[in-house]
Order: structure tokens, then C-alpha cells, then sequence
């Protein structure tokens, strides 16, 4: 079946400028995640969304960044204003139900690599 | 807070050699623990997950690790390494009760020559 999709697997930008990055996660998956992966470093978590909610935001680094999931499916991560920092994987994940289930699965997109330049 | 230590940036072995990748934890909780794997330009694969059940768990590809509360650790090992097993292995946390992000180590790079 379909895993989680991200699209464009790559984006190029100019600093200062708007980027959307979306997610289209497993049919039927109610929690949507959002991750940060810098080069050499592990995946951090961004934003967590349970149907159309953003249920956990703390991981946003500032308010440049924010998603939204208007339809509790398609989820789009907007960043206003780029810097070269913000360069890195963006990964999203989703999962069958909420995180808070032991062991529940969270199943991760290919990623979209974001360049500032 | 949680937190997870991957005490190996980097590991070489030979192939038909064993693998051991270790990571140490933090939690307040009763931790569900996971190994991610991450091939180049793929995304990440969830190896194993141990979620307070059995301590010994067996993955996917052979791959096996032991939950040891008394050592916070949960290594992950393989009998015999294969060209394919090379990739970025993640050990990750989540402490469901604390919070609902999944805590990642800044990973393990498995390296594998014939």
C-alpha cells in the first residue's frame, strides 16, 4: 500500500523567501508528524497533529514556522521569511492513532531537503 | 527529560562479522524504546521496537536488542553483517507520559566491507 508522501523532495530557495512543504500521510492515519533532520544530526521533532488540531507545537524553533492539516489529512509545514539555518530534512511521519499508545508506530515520508541560499 | 546517547558515531565491521550498535537512555517513565534505520535517500525504517513487553527484541533483517533497565541501555546487534546492512541506525525514545515526540539519537553510521 502507500506510504506516507512528501513533496518536493526538493526545494531550493533564496533567504528571505515563503516555502511550503507538504505531507500526505498514510490513509486512515489520524496523528501527523513533523521532523527537522540537520546534516550529522538525528530527526527533531517539530509539530504533532491529531486529526485537524496541532496537539503539540513545542518543537517549532520560532514563529516563522507553521503547519497546518485543515481536513485532519494533507498537512503542509509553511516557513515565512527563510534563513540559511533553515536548511535541512524535513520529514514528516504519521501514524494510526495518537502517540501516547505504548509502542504505537509512527511511519516516516522520504523527506523534503529545504536549501537556503 | 528524556534523552538517548549513541555511544558510536561510527562503526566498521567486516561482512559476516557481528554488528553492535549501543545506546544508553534517559527517561522519567517506562520508556518505549525503538531502532530506526535510515539508507541514503530513503526513508527511516523501523528496525524493532520494545514497548515493555519481552526484553530481548527481535527486528526485522536479523537485527535483535536487549532491553537492560539496570544499565538504561538497549544496544542492537546482528550475528552476521551483510553489504546491505550498511545505513544510519537511529535509537530513539518516547516517553508517552511526558510527551508525545519521538526522541532521536544523532545516529550511528554502520559501515560494511566485504
Amino acid at each position: 500500500g502507500a506510504g506516507v508522501s512528501q513533496t518536493p523532495s526538493n526545494k531550493v530557495t533564496e533567504k528571505g523567501k515563503y516555502v511550503e512543504l507538504r505531507c500526505d500521510p498514510i490513509s486512515g492515519h489520524t496523528a501527523l508528524y513533523w521532523y527537522r533532520q540537520s546534516l550529522g544530526q538525528g530527526p527533531e521533532f517539530l509539530i504533532y497533529f491529531q486529526g485537524t488540531g496541532a496537539a503539540d507545537d513545542s518543537g517549532l524553533p520560532n514563529d516563522r514556522f507553521f503547519a497546518v492539516r485543515p481536513e485532519g489529512s494533507v498537512s503542509t509545514l509553511k516557513i515565512q521569511r527563510t534563513e540559511r539555518g533553515d536548511s535541512a530534512v524535513y520529514l514528516c511521519a504519521s501514524s494510526l492513532t495518537g502517540p501516547r499508545l505504548a509502542g504505537n508506530e509512527q511511519f516516516f515520508g522520504p523527506g523534503t531537503r529545504l536549501t537556503v541560499l | 527529560a528524556q534523552s538517548v546517547t549513541q555511544l558510536d558515531s561510527h562503526v566498521s565491521v567486516s561482512e559476516g562479522t557481528p554488528v553492535l550498535l549501543r545506546c544508553n537512555y534517559s527517561s522519567s517513565y517506562s520508556p518505549s524504546l525503538f531502532w530506526y534505520v535510515q539508507h541514503p535517500n530513503k526513508g527511516l525504517q523501523l528496525l524493532l521496537k520494545y514497548t515493555s513487553a519481552a526484553t530481548l527484541v527481535k527486528g526485522i533483517n536479523g537485527f535483535e536488542a536487549e532491553f537492560k533497565k539496570s544499565e538504561t541501555s538497549f544496544h542492537l546487534t546482528k550475528p552476521s553483517a551483510h553489504m546491505s546492512d550498511a545505513a544510519e541506525y537511529f535509537c530513539v525514545v518516547s516517553d508517552h507520559q511526558a510527551g508525545t515526540a519521538l526522541i532521536f539519537g544523532k545516529g550511528t553510521t554502520l559501515s560494511v566491507s566485504s
